[in-house]
C-alpha cells in the first residue's frame, strides 16, 4: 500500500544547528500533514499542507510542500533542547476518507 | 472535555486475557481514531468511526479486535485472546472533521502490556 519514507531515522545536534527531516513518497499525494511527539508523549498536530509547492511558517519552523506532491520536508532554524522529540509525516490514503498514515518519524536530539 | 481522554494509562494483563481500552473524544468531535504504536515506530492505523459506525476498520489486526462507539462519542476498543505481540501504546485521536482541513487530536494512549 502507500507509505512514505522519513529520513534521517536520527538526527543528533548541538542547540544552535539547523535541522531537517524528509517525507518522501512515490506517490503523488493529497495532502500531508506533520505532527510532533516528544519523549514518553503522544503526537501532537503541528500543520498540513494541500497545495503543490506550498511553504508555511511557525516561528523557526518551516514545512514544504514538493512542487510534485511527493514530498516534504520540515525544517528547524536555530534548534533549542524544546525542540527534542520525533516528527512524524502522515498523509491521507486516496479514497481513504479521513485515514492517516504516518511514516516511522525522524528522532531529534538537541544537545545544550 | 478540554482534551482527548484514554484510560487506563497502563493495563498490564497475562496472555489470553481480555481486554477493554476506553476513549471519550473531545465533544463534538464526529471523527474518532485508533492506532497502535510500538517502540521507534509511527502510529499505526486500527479503525476509523464517523459517529456511531466504523468507517474503516481495515487496520484491525484480526478477528480478536474490535472497536464499539454506540452512541457517537465514547469508544471502546476490545482485545480478546491477549499474544504478548498485543504489547504496545492504543492511541485514540479525534478530529472535528476530515482532512485535509483537520489535523488529529490524540490522547496520551493506554500503555498494555500483555506478560
Amino acid at each position: 500500500g502507500q507509505q512514505v519514507m522519513q529520513i534521517p531515522q536520527y538526527q543528533h545536534v548541538q542547540e544552535g544547528e539547523d535541522f531537517t527531516t524528509y517525507c518522501n513518497s512515490s506517490t503523488t499525494l493529497s495532502n500531508i500533514q506533520w505532527y510532533k511527539q516528544r519523549p514518553g508523549g503522544h503526537p501532537v498536530f503541528l500543520i498540513q499542507l494541500v497545495k503543490s509547492g506550498e511553504v508555511k511558517k511557525q516561528k523557526r519552523l518551516t514545512f514544504q510542500f514538493g512542487e510534485a506532491k511527493k514530498n516534504s520536508s520540515l525544517h528547524i532554524t536555530a534548534t533549542q533542547t524544546t525542540d527534542v522529540g520525533t516528527y512524524f509525516c502522515a498523509f491521507q490514503v486516496a479514497g481513504g476518507y479521513n485515514k492517516l498514515i504516518f511514516g516511522a518519524g525522524t528522532r531529534l536530539a538537541v544537545h545544550p | 472535555g478540554a482534551g482527548v481522554s484514554q484510560t487506563p494509562s497502563n493495563k498490564v494483563t497475562e496472555k489470553g486475557k481480555y481486554v477493554e481500552l476506553r476513549c471519550d473524544p473531545i465533544s463534538g468531535h464526529t471523527a474518532l481514531y485508533w492506532y497502535r504504536q510500538s517502540l521507534g515506530q509511527g502510529p499505526e492505523f486500527l479503525i476509523y468511526f464517523q459517529g456511531t459506525g466504523a468507517a474503516d476498520d481495515s487496520g484491525l489486526p484480526n478477528d480478536r479486535f474490535f472497536a464499539v462507539r454506540p452512541e457517537g462519542s465514547v469508544s471502546t476498543l476490545k482485545i480478546q485472546r491477549t499474544e504478548r505481540g498485543d504489547s504496545a501504546v492504543y492511541l485514540c485521536a479525534s478530529s472535528l472533521g476530515t482532512a485535509p482541513n483537520y489535523g488529529y487530536t490524540f490522547g496520551s494512549g493506554t500503555r498494555l502490556t500483555v506478560v
